[in-house]
């Protein structure tokens, strides 16, 4: 089956930027999301990639995705007290719906 | 994208009942789909929910338990039944996209329902 693993905790000052990876076992997946979670909120679909693809950019967002690795990264640039949250790194294989996900990562940003 | 409401958002039911969750979307899709997110936890897959066929259930979960009915492309419901204290976490439903043959379409959940058991 899918294994998807996430660093637990992050910690990151106000104005810095924020790095969480993700690693993954499944060499078939075809898309990678990034799912942020607020406290008492569902899940919120930040940005994917597809597997074709080696970078993606959306504003302050970036995603690396090392394909060979099976290693998948998300760049918070300039990160703001509203970036506090869980990240969830996910992973769709093939032409199947299902996703897998990571345990989430659980980012603090401090003053 | 999809816009999709779940109710209800939170409950407190007692041990031994059951609880209706309920999914609409604004769009039609052909698959839906509904994940247990335990607390302090990450997302688990309890089935997917197709039109006009049973849902298909994951590993470790089953359809006495957790019966689905998909009525039509727009709507689902997820019963938890025979409730007990293990069976608090939040229920989040899921569709993939917009269209429903879209194949390349991120999935959206909707804000999920609180369960907790007396």
């Amino acid at each position: 089956g899918e294994d998807v693993e996430q660093s637990l905790f992050l910690s990151v000052r106000e104005g810095d930027s924020s790095v969480i990876n993700c690693t993954y076992t499944d060499s078939s997946s075809t898309y990678l999301y990034w799912y942020k979670q607020e406290p008492g909120a569902g899940l919120q679909l930040l940005t994917y990639i597809f597997s074709n693809m080696d970078m993606k950019q959306d504003q302050r967002l970036t995603v690396l995705l090392n394909k060979k690795d099976k290693h998948l990264s998300l760049r918070i640039a300039d990160t703001q007290t509203g970036d506090s949250a869980i990240y969830f790194c996910a992973e769709r294989e093939g032409g199947d719906y299902k996703l897998s996900f990571g345990a989430g990562t659980t980012v603090t940003v401090r003053a | 994208s999809a816009v999709i409401s779940q109710k209800p958002s939170r409950d407190i039911c007692q041990r031994g009942t059951s609880l209706t969750i309920q999914c609409q979307v604004d769009s039609q899709v052909t698959m839906m789909f509904w994940y247990r997110q335990q607390p302090g936890q990450s997302l688990t897959l309890i089935a997917t929910a197709n039109q006009g066929s049973e849902a298909t259930y994951e590993s470790g979960f089953v359809i006495d338990k957790f019966p689905i009915s998909r009525p039509n492309l727009t709507f689902s419901t997820l019963t938890v039944s025979n409730l007990s204290p293990e069976d608090s976490s939040i229920y989040l439903c899921s569709v993939p996209g917009q269209a429903p043959l879209y194949s390349n379409q991120p999935q959206h959940f909707g804000d999920g329902t609180r369960l907790s058991i007396l």
